[in-house]
């Protein structure tokens, strides 16, 4: 089946530093991928589209010169955290959607920042 | 605005007692409910998909139900794996962006 593969899966930085997450698609071509956060229990939220070859696209609210998306290639998207602050700190998520339209959302297993 | 309400937030079973877990929405036209587990620490796992009211969707010991307003996930004889927070979502108006409910967390003692 579809896999999605986010690395790391946990970090550590001093705050002020910059953080970059990886997210691979392995075993099929995403022109789209999708980054949520999520804060401890609580659900996942958009954060922003990323699309390969063009600009991301941000969910209202939230900073897109703070979280900076690339999506290089159809199989790898990044999202850099600059000058990350302790309250950046959480669980972000990237996805893809492996085929058709709605189809079922592939998700990597998350990284968890901690900004200290 | 699509909304998606869960209910319970959390649930706590003593294993082989079966319960429903709800999922609410309101969407402008539904385009597909999705239902995921998420273990601690990890991504969320697909399990089901639903797109018309009364269709419904097994695997193991999880069967998924929609209607027109809501979708309802039962767990039947629950085992401790079965621990999990479980998460629907439904599609936002263009392109495969989902927008998730708050989740219910379940544990199931043994």
């Amino acid at each position: 089946g579809a896999v999605v593969s986010q690395h790391p899966s946990w970090v550590i930085c001093k705050s002020g530093t910059s953080v970059k997450i990886e997210c691979r698609s392995l075993d099929f071509q995403a022109t789209t991928m999708f980054w949520y956060r999520q804060f401890p229990k609580q659900s996942l939220m958009l954060m922003a589209t990323s699309n390969e070859g063009s600009k991301a696209t941000y969910e209202q609210g939230v900073e897109k010169d703070k979280f900076l998306i690339n999506h290089a290639s159809l199989t790898l998207s990044t999202l850099t955290v600059t000058s990350a602050h302790p309250e950046d700190s959480s669980f972000y998520i990237c996805s893809a959607p492996p085929g058709t339209y709605n189809s079922p959302l592939h998700f990597g297993n998350g990284t968890r920042l901690t900004v200290t | 605005e699509d909304q998606v309400t869960q209910s319970p937030e959390a649930l706590r079973l003593q294993e082989g007692e079966s319960s429903s877990l709800n999922c609410s929405y309101t969407v402008s036209g539904l385009r597909g409910l999705f239902w995921y587990r998420q273990d601690p620490g990890k991504g969320p796992e697909f399990l089901f998909t639903l797109y018309s009211a009364g269709e419904e969707k097994e695997k193991e010991r999880l069967k998924a139900t929609l209607t027109k307003k809501e979708s309802f996930l039962h767990i039947t004889a629950p085992k401790p794996e079965d621990s999990a927070t479980y998460l629907c979502a439904v599609p936002k108006a263009a392109g495969n962006k989902l927008t998730f409910g708050g989740g219910t967390r379940v544990l199931v003692k043994p």
